[in-house]
């Protein structure tokens, strides 16, 4: 089973270049999700899908842009890169929402995407 | 504000001897509650979760969680710890905005030594 798979595993940009990191699952899961890893500061939400057509922001969306076509796809579109933007991003999905009553709670993680913005 | 805390940054382990990982939450209600394991280079992987009842919940690999309203806690526990549970562990919480996904703490790394 493949799961999450994320393309590139590591990038390196340049300060104002732009780039997409892909996502895909082929568990037919409805909720997908982007994440940021750094140091010693846990993961934040940068944004999420509910289901085709449908995304929405997390805690840290500026400079990011989503878009949801399919159920399998999500990329992650970074426009004009900056260093702040120099993290491990990880995508992740689950069958249900994460929370709520009907939530299962279980998030499957790709392996993640190193960028560096120099 | 809502915030999931992992006190501990880094804690080594003997091998063999006992683990405790703490987690405390700041929540309005009861959230529903997790605790993932990152090992080096690979994503997250769900250890457990609590959502109600039995406030001790079982997880994979010998791991359990007991709930604490009282402490606003969800410390994770295990009785003998192994050299390839060395790892980063997260704890985690449902956002107040509900199903919104999940916030994380900022991790513990764990140590094991022989």
């Amino acid at each position: 089973n493949a799961g999450v798979t994320q393309t590139p595993k590591f990038r390196i940009l340049k300060i104002g270049q732009s780039m997409t990191l892909q996502c895909a699952q082929d568990m037919n899961h409805n909720y997908m999700y982007w994440y940021r890893q750094d140091p010693g500061m846990g993961l934040k939400l940068i944004y999420y899908s509910v289901g085709a057509g449908i995304t929405d922001k997390g805690e840290v969306p500026n400079g990011y842009n989503v878009s949801r076509s399919t159920t399998e796809d999500f990329p992650l579109r970074l426009e004009l890169a900056a260093p702040s933007q120099t993290s491990v991003y990880f995508c992740a999905s689950s069958s249900s929402l994460a929370g709520g009553p009907t939530g299962s709670g279980e998030l499957f993680f790709g392996e993640g995407s190193r960028l560096t913005v120099l | 504000a809502q915030s999931v805390t992992q006190p501990d940054i880094h804690i080594t382990v003997s091998e063999g001897a006992s683990l405790e990982l703490r987690c405390n939450y700041s929540y309005g209600a009861t959230p529903y509650l997790f605790w993932y394991v990152q090992s080096p280079g690979q994503g997250l992987q769900l250890l457990l979760k609590y959502f109600s009842g039995d406030t001790l919940v079982q997880g994979i690999k010998g791991f359990e969680a007991e709930f604490k309203r009282s402490q606003s806690s969800f410390n994770l526990r295990k009785p003998s710890v192994h050299w390839s549970d060395a790892a980063e562990y997260f704890c985690a919480a449902e956002r107040e905005q509900a199903g919104t996904a999940l916030i994380f703490g900022k991790g513990t790394t764990l140590s094991v030594s022989s």
